[in-house]
Formats: C-alpha cells, sequence, structure tokens
C-alpha cells in the first residue's frame, strides 16, 4: 500500500535557526512527492515537488527538500527558519488515481 | 491563488439532514477533488473527478456522493450527515492530472453536525 508518514505532530525550532520537518514514504514504483503549507483557517499552498532529476528540490518561501531513495524519505528544510514560517505542513505522495495521499502533518513553531 | 472558491464557508446542520457543498473554479481544470481534513489524519481523499460526469472514489467515500455536470463545478452531498462527517472540506483541482501537475486547493468549508 502506498503511504507517507510524518513522524513529528510538532517541531520547535528558534528564528535564525536550520529547520528541517521529516516525510517518510512508502511505495511500489517511483514516488512522485509533495510539500504543502497550511496557514491558520486557510487551504493548503504547494511548496514544491519531486518528480524525477535531482534529489535536492527547490521550492517557495526559501524552502528545500531532499529525496533520499535509499531511505524512503523526503525531508523539508530551511536554512534560515522565520517566525512567518510557522504553520502546519503536510508531505503527501501522488497515487494511481492521480489524487494525493497526505501524511498527518506537522506543526512547526518557529519562537522570536 | 488560484480561482477556486467553496461554499458554503461554515454550515452547522444536524443529524440526517441532506447538505450539498459546492466547488467552483475558474481555470478550466479537468480535475476535480474533494477531501476531508481531521486531525491525525491528514488530508483524506472522499472522491474525484477527471471530466464532466466522470467520477470515481477515494478512500472515505461511504456516506457521500458527488456530480460533476460541468467542468466549473463539482458538488459533493452528504445524503444523511452524521456527526462523524463533522469535519473541514477542501476542494482542490487540477489541470491534468499527471506527474507535473500539482493541485490547487480552496479555502475550505467547515462543516459541524449536531
Amino acid at each position: 500500500a502506498q503511504s507517507v508518514a510524518q513522524p513529528e505532530d510538532q517541531v520547535n525550532v528558534a528564528e535564525g535557526n536550520p529547520l528541517t520537518v521529516k516525510c517518510t514514504y512508502s511505495v511500489s514504483g517511483n514516488p512522485y512527492l509533495f510539500w504543502y503549507v497550511q496557514y491558520p483557517n486557510r487551504g493548503l499552498q504547494f511548496l514544491l515537488k519531486y518528480i524525477t532529476g535531482d534529489n535536492l528540490v527547490k521550492g517557495s518561501y526559501g524552502f528545500e527538500a531532499e529525496f533520499n531513495k535509499s531511505q524512503t524519505s523526503f525531508h523539508l528544510k530551511k536554512p534560515s527558519a522565520l517566525v512567518s514560517d510557522s504553520a502546519l505542513y503536510f508531505c503527501a505522495l501522488l497515487t494511481g488515481r492521480r489524487a494525493l495521499t497526505f501524511g498527518s502533518g506537522t506543526r512547526l513553531q518557529v519562537q522570536p | 491563488d488560484a480561482g477556486i472558491t467553496q461554499s458554503p464557508r461554515h454550515k452547522v446542520t444536524e443529524t440526517g439532514t441532506p447538505v450539498t457543498l459546492r466547488c467552483h473554479q475558474t481555470e478550466n481544470h479537468r480535475y476535480m477533488y474533494w477531501y476531508r481534513q481531521d486531525p491525525g489524519h491528514g488530508l483524506r481523499l472522499i472522491h474525484y473527478s477527471y471530466g464532466v460526469k466522470d467520477t470515481d472514489k477515494g478512500e472515505v467515500s461511504d456516506g457521500y456522493s458527488v456530480s460533476r455536470s460541468k467542468t466549473e463545478d463539482f458538488l459533493l452531498t452528504l445524503e444523511s450527515a452524521t456527526s462523524s462527517q463533522t469535519s473541514v472540506y477542501f476542494c482542490a483541482i487540477s489541470e491534468s492530472g499527471t506527474t507535473d501537475n500539482e493541485q490547487f486547493f480552496g479555502p475550505g468549508t467547515r462543516l459541524t453536525v449536531l
């Protein structure tokens, strides 16, 4: 079965420090992976995607993600966190139905 | 933001009543999706559509039906609402459904079933 796991319910980081939000996946075949962000009372916004090619994917708002096939991971990273990055982050996997299977979400809290 | 609107944005209803949620897009995208968001579960697919009158079930489709008579509108109906259907419902669209196309999400509808 295809699935996505986000092992941390919450990540806390100080402003200016690097941040990592973890995601692992399980799929037969090639994975197509996405990161989305959700701000309070808003819909989801697309951040970045991995389809094929370079293992380091750059996205919106200074975020990037590292695809690691041997570890079946797709961790979201940012070199220097901002307070405004505080939000709920979702990792997602494209399924055979052309819909997305989401992880349970990780709440990122950036402290000033 | 992509041209996606959802109506109503908030609704409170009683158990056993039918409820219809509407998703409207102005992007002329082929694929449309309904998800529900619940704490600890992320978003889960209810139904999706790959064209006018073409729909299919997702992982949590029991108790829901959909219709798509026009490209721009995708309706989600709860035939007889239950308290377990209290959730936030998101509509999403995608241009072609291929691996290159990300999905764009609407603002959501918060539904409470008493």
